[in-house]
């Protein structure tokens, strides 16, 4: 079974600060792994996926994330944090037909 | 950049009226589904669709639900009988291959009274 841990559902960070958001799976499948950003009335728009290549992804925004397999764990980053990251963020995993998608993370920036 | 779009981005229904969304996916995809999400709740996945099938289902999609894919380019979910609790953000998406990315339309916020 596939199911997806997103730690936190709300994080705060200053503008300029490190952001870290949160997320740990479990696959029956080697996995493939998506962070998806979710604006205010706005849809899904991917951040980043991992499937099967390097471990550490880069994406856009300056968003990146590490898969560790020994710690089921793939963490979203950002060196610096900017006000308009201000968003959702989730977690997903696919298992090849669907995707089980963490509950989000809402990231508040504050100046 | 190809995107996928659906229609309406709002629609208010009365409960117990049939509702249809409306997604086109990327043109060159094959693989379709559909989630939801509840306000302030996560994304749930619906259904899935390949080859004019569903590949998979969720214990959400029960008998009141129904996709198609009626020609070339549009994909739909149909709900017969809405009920409150349909009320949600439907969210159709698409790939050109099983597991991997999926790319999300902007939703149809759907709102049964």
């Amino acid at each position: 079974a596939q199911s997806v841990t997103q730690l936190g559902s709300h994080v705060s960070v200053s503008e300029g600060a490190l952001v870290l958001l949160r997320c740990n799976y479990s696959s029956s499948v080697p996995p493939y792994l998506f962070w998806y950003v979710q604006y205010p009335n706005q849809g899904l728009q991917l951040l980043l996926k991992y499937t099967s290549a390097a471990t550490l992804v880069k994406g856009i925004n300056g968003f990146e994330a590490e898969f560790k397999k020994s710690e089921t764990s793939f963490h979203l980053t950002k060196p610096s944090a900017h006000m308009s990251d201000a968003a959702e963020y989730f977690c997903a995993v696919s298992d090849r037909n669907q995707f089980y998608f963490g509950t989000g993370t809402s990231l508040t920036v504050i100046p | 950049e190809p995107e996928v779009t659906q229609t309406p981005s709002h629609q208010v229904t009365q409960m117990g009226q049939e509702v249809i969304l409306r997604c086109v996916p990327i043109s060159n995809h094959l693989y379709f589904y559909w989630y939801r999400q509840i306000l302030g709740q996560k994304v749930e996945f619906l259904v899935s669709f390949y080859n004019n099938e569903i590949s998979e289902k969720s214990e959400i999609f029960d008998d009141q639900f129904s996709v198609e894919r009626p020609d070339g380019s549009n994909f739909t979910l149909k709900i017969r009988s809405t009920k409150l609790e349909d009320s949600a953000m439907y969210f159709c998406a698409s790939s050109d291959e099983r597991g991997r990315t999926q790319y999300f339309g902007p939703g149809t916020r759907l709102l049964v009274l």
